[in-house]
């Protein structure tokens, strides 16, 4: 079954790398958000997109993280000189409307910075 | 400021025991309470969700009971199994925005 989906599943990257985390949503859905996850806490919202538009971004923790979804369907998330503390999983969610459809998480995208 | 309060942290059960995890809100215009189930290297899945007019929600052996004056609402699990061992989370949200807010989450272990 097609879900989201999310690659890579595992990134390392040295303190001041730049990387990519990419999301394929589940074909059709108009709403994309990204969260992260610490290490034993809740998901954190990052960011959302409504189609290609992003709509809500309160949740990116400084200017070196950046977000995009520019035909509507796949989205990157980049993080700018990775720090230590970017160290955690990267949840990318789905759904078809907006409001309170429900959401469709991904697998996430473990980073560990060192 | 947490806007959605979870306990317990963790919580251990025999099989068939009835499992309750509760959690608190603030703000009144949140609409929307969903439960999420995490299993470890997984993203949450949808569990079960409610709205504010009603008390309660029962789907197979979960159920939602929502207290709107009080501003909680707890996640029952009847006649639990091992398999139910995972992490729950609460998440409230509102419909003008459909960002969740997660609760902190509880991590569920179900002995055999």
């Amino acid at each position: 079954g097609a879900g989201v989906s999310q690659s890579p599943r595992y990134k390392v990257a040295k303190r001041g790398q730049d990387v990519a985390l990419r999301c394929d949503p589940i074909s059709g859905h108009v709403s994309l958000f990204w969260y992260q996850q610490a290490l034993g806490q809740g998901p954190e919202f990052l960011t959302y997109f409504q189609n290609e538009a992003q709509l809500d971004k309160s949740g990116l923790p400084s200017d070196r993280f950046f977000a995009e979804r520019p035909e509507g369907s796949v989205s990157t998330l980049k993080i700018q000189r990775t720090q230590k503390e970017d160290s955690a999983v990267y949840l990318c969610a789905s759904s078809f409307g907006q409001g309170n459809s429900p959401l469709h998480f991904g697998n996430g995208t473990r980073l560990t910075v060192t | 400021q947490q806007q959605v309060k979870q306990s317990p942290q963790s919580l251990i059960v025999q099989k068939g025991g009835i499992p309750i995890i509760n959690c608190a809100y603030e703000n009144t215009a949140f609409d929307y309470f969903p439960w999420y189930q995490q299993f470890p290297g997984k993203g949450p899945a949808l569990l079960i969700a409610i709205r504010p007019d009603v008390s309660e929600k029962k789907e197979g052996r979960f159920t939602i009971s929502f207290n709107k004056s009080a501003k909680q609402f707890s996640l029952h699990i009847m006649d639990s199994q091992p398999g139910d061992s995972a992490t729950y989370f609460c998440a409230v949200t509102s419909s003008n925005t459909g960002k969740l807010i997660f609760g902190q989450g509880t991590t569920l272990q179900v002995k055999p």
